[in-house]
């Protein structure tokens, strides 16, 4: 256990849809980030939040958003949904940025599927 | 932009060393790392390695960095079959931003 909580672990819904999904980082961890895995384009970074603040921006759609809370968990809304959006998303969590940030943890992922 | 390439498939026999290779373009990655992902399972971090390191031990495994040519290597020994998983390599640079690599399926022959 990682200790990165991550819900729903599944989740099926139709196409133009809108679904949020949650993380919650590991105890003290300021640092989270957003990951979608799909068979064709392996794991792709889609966005870092650190503290309450964006970090970094990867391959996110306009369509997707993510937000980091003061109690720093973490929200990724996925909207207009498409089925090639059906993936798995994960959230990480490190406990902190620049140099010093060694390591990330992983979450065990929620599965969706848009049909 | 960033990239990392690692080959996606790998055939080991039970017993001998697996050897999965990375290479990544950001020559400003400050840490190099290796996951372990099994099926229907989230992303377990096996090692990793800071950027001015040329080898890092952890058991069976080894972790070898060539900055140089921005190669980097994991060697697991005496390979097990509960080692069967995709291995994913990935990079920070100094941007923050951890990319991976597609992932390295490991099978183990009998």
């Amino acid at each position: 256990d990682s200790g990165v909580t991550q819900t729903p672990k599944h989740l099926i819904t139709a196409t133009g849809q809108r679904v949020t999904l949650r993380c919650s980082p590991r105890s003290g961890d300021l640092s989270v980030y957003w990951y979608q895995q799909s068979l064709d384009q392996g794991l792709q970074f889609l966005i870092q939040y650190y503290n309450g603040e964006e970090r970094a921006k990867g391959n996110i759609l306009e369509r997707f958003s993510a937000q980091q809370f003061p109690d720093l968990h973490s929200e990724l809304n996925l909207s207009s949904l498409e089925l090639g959006d059906s993936a798995l998303y994960f959230c990480a969590s490190s406990p902190r940025t620049g140099a010093g940030g060694n390591t990330i943890y992983f979450g065990e992922g929620s599965w969706l599927t848009v049909v | 932009g960033e990239d990392v390439e690692q080959s996606l498939f790998l055939s080991v026999r039970e017993g001998d060393s697996s050897v999965i290779n990375c290479t990544y373009t950001d020559s400003s990655s400050t840490y190099l790392y290796w996951y372990k992902q099994e099926p229907g399972a989230g992303l377990q971090l096996l090692t990793y390695i800071f950027s001015n390191m040329d080898m890092k031990q952890d058991q069976r495994l080894t972790v070898l960095l060539n900055k140089k040519d921005k190669h980097l290597s994991l060697r697991i020994a005496d390979t097990q079959t509960g080692d069967s998983a995709i291995y994913f390599c990935a990079e920070k640079g100094r941007d923050d931003k951890i990319i991976f690599g597609k992932g390295t399926r490991l099978h183990i022959l009998p």
